[in-house]
């Protein structure tokens, strides 16, 4: 089972600044098949990346995927006020598909 | 429009059993492998398992095999998942998600409105 680490566990931005969210895996995930999601309170989750780097369809493109084998990273270029909450890293090159445990993006 | 829809909120007592379900619309629910996950209160997300309708293989996680059944019946768009002795530790939201791409392995791009199971004496 492949597990996912995420960093930071919280990280404090204001509006306007560039996030940087890491996700490591403990061994190489194929193809690099590595997505990410946003999760609002009381909300379903909402796919951002997949293939480590391929935004989904309506998602603004201050939102960036990259990294390959162990390390990912997910970028948002310049913090609106909408994007602050919880993200998560998924492999679902291996069965089971873990997630990471989330990196909660909050106001400074 | 594609939408998962999920069954309602429950309670339930330990050692009770329960089937949820999610039904699938606007696509073709056979070409796509569903998942589940659960968020416990205050938590991440965990991968339960996965079903492929068109052929019912099921995919389970180490950490829920034995303790849940994924299921799906094609003939009415929907998938289960079921306990058949609740526990309190099994009070979570759980979320049915579609994989993006008909037939093979992909994130999730469809997530249902997820259902919250609580299990109290």
């Amino acid at each position: 089972e492949i597990e996912l680490t995420q960093s930071p566990g919280t990280l404090s931005l204001s509006p306007g600044e560039r996030a940087t969210l890491s996700c490591r895996a403990s061994q190489s995930v194929r193809s690099s098949f590595l997505a990410w999601y946003q999760q609002k309170p009381g909300q379903a989750p909402r796919r951002l990346i997949s293939g480590a780097s391929s935004r989904a369809t309506g998602i603004p493109d201050r939102f960036s995927g990259s990294g390959s084998g162990t390390d990912f990273t997910l970028t948002i270029s310049r913090l609106e006020p909408e994007d602050f909450a919880v993200y998560y890293c998924q492999q679902y090159g291996s069965s089971p598909h873990t997630f990471g445990q989330g990196t909660k993006l909050e106001i400074k | 429009e594609v939408q998962l829809v999920q069954s309602g909120a429950e309670v339930k007592k330990p050692g009770e059993s329960l089937k949820i379900s999610c039904k699938g619309s606007g696509y073709s629910f056979i070409s796509y492998w569903i998942g589940w996950v659960r968020q416990m209160p205050g938590k991440g997300l965990e991968w339960m398992g996965i079903i492929y309708p068109g052929d019912s293989d099921t995919r389970y996680s180490p950490s829920f095999q034995g303790r849940v059944t994924i299921s799906a019946d094609k003939s009415i768009s929907t998938a289960y998942l079921q306990w058949s002795s609740l526990k309190a530790s099994d009070t979570a939201m759980y979320y049915c998600a579609r994989m993006a791409v008909a037939g093979g392995t992909d994130a999730f791009d469809i997530w249902g409105q997820g259902t919250m199971v609580t299990v109290s004496s």
